[in-house]
């Protein structure tokens, strides 16, 4: 079993539309958590990261949490061309290491 | 968020040279560094992890001697990729993190061997 997956998609949305990003890991260790967003030809960026049960709001993302069900999701609301991208999910146990899921590509439609 | 550089961009070299790429943390102290590789439409592949003063942590399959990792402060580490032949072509990608948990990506390096 993979330690992160993470449907590759293409996930195609139409813009203004809510694009849904989901993301299961296996080590219940798991403590820390970040989505990256990475344009083709570029570095990922990190636009969120939660650390607790629940959701977290930041602008038009939300990511949502659930430990007991080892899974993370990202909702971007009013998708936008520019949100087009391929999104990561990682996750970090406390140790060195943050472990990178391979990503899914998200396409917003105009 | 914290600002990480990577320097050069982009180097295009001859078979049989080495290449040093610097990656700096400009705005944070960084404890521990990464390096990572990533082929188009490919997912990163982390090639070594560094903390400063310490020698790095190569990840399996990934020859210690062709590259070679410095983390000489807790700013700046250096990737040399030795000996470069066609198939190290690829984007070679640092990241840094401080005291947190969050990890910061530099712009990334572009490396073409002819």
């Amino acid at each position: 079993q993979k330690e992160v997956e993470q449907n590759s998609g293409p996930l195609s949305v139409p813009e203004g539309a809510i694009a849904s990003l989901n993301c299961t890991y296996s080590d219940r260790g798991s403590q820390s958590f970040f989505w990256y967003r990475q344009y083709s030809g570029k570095s990922p960026e990190l636009i969120m990261f939660i650390y607790s049960n629940g959701d977290k709001e930041d602008g038009r993302f939300t990511a949502q949490l659930n430990k007991a069900s080892q899974y993370v999701s990202l909702l971007i609301r009013d998708s936008q061309p520019s949100d087009s991208a391929t999104y990561l999910c990682a996750f970090s146990t406390g140790g060195f290491k943050t472990i990178f899921g391979a990503g899914t590509r998200l396409f917003v439609k105009a | 968020g914290a600002v990480v550089s990577q320097h050069p961009s982009r180097v295009i070299c001859k078979s049989g040279t080495s290449v040093k790429i610097e990656c700096r943390s400009l705005d944070f102290q960084a404890t521990t560094m990464f390096w990572y590789r990533q082929f188009p439409k490919q997912s990163l592949m982390l090639m070594a992890t560094s903390n400063e003063g310490s020698k790095a942590t190569y990840e399996q399959g990934v020859e210690k001697d062709k590259f070679l990792i410095n983390h000489a402060s807790l700013t700046l580490s250096t990737l040399t990729v030795t000996s470069a032949h066609p198939e190290d072509s690829s984007f070679y990608i640092c990241s840094a993190r401080g005291t947190t948990n969050e990890q910061f990506f530099g712009p990334g390096t572009r490396l073409t061997v002819l």
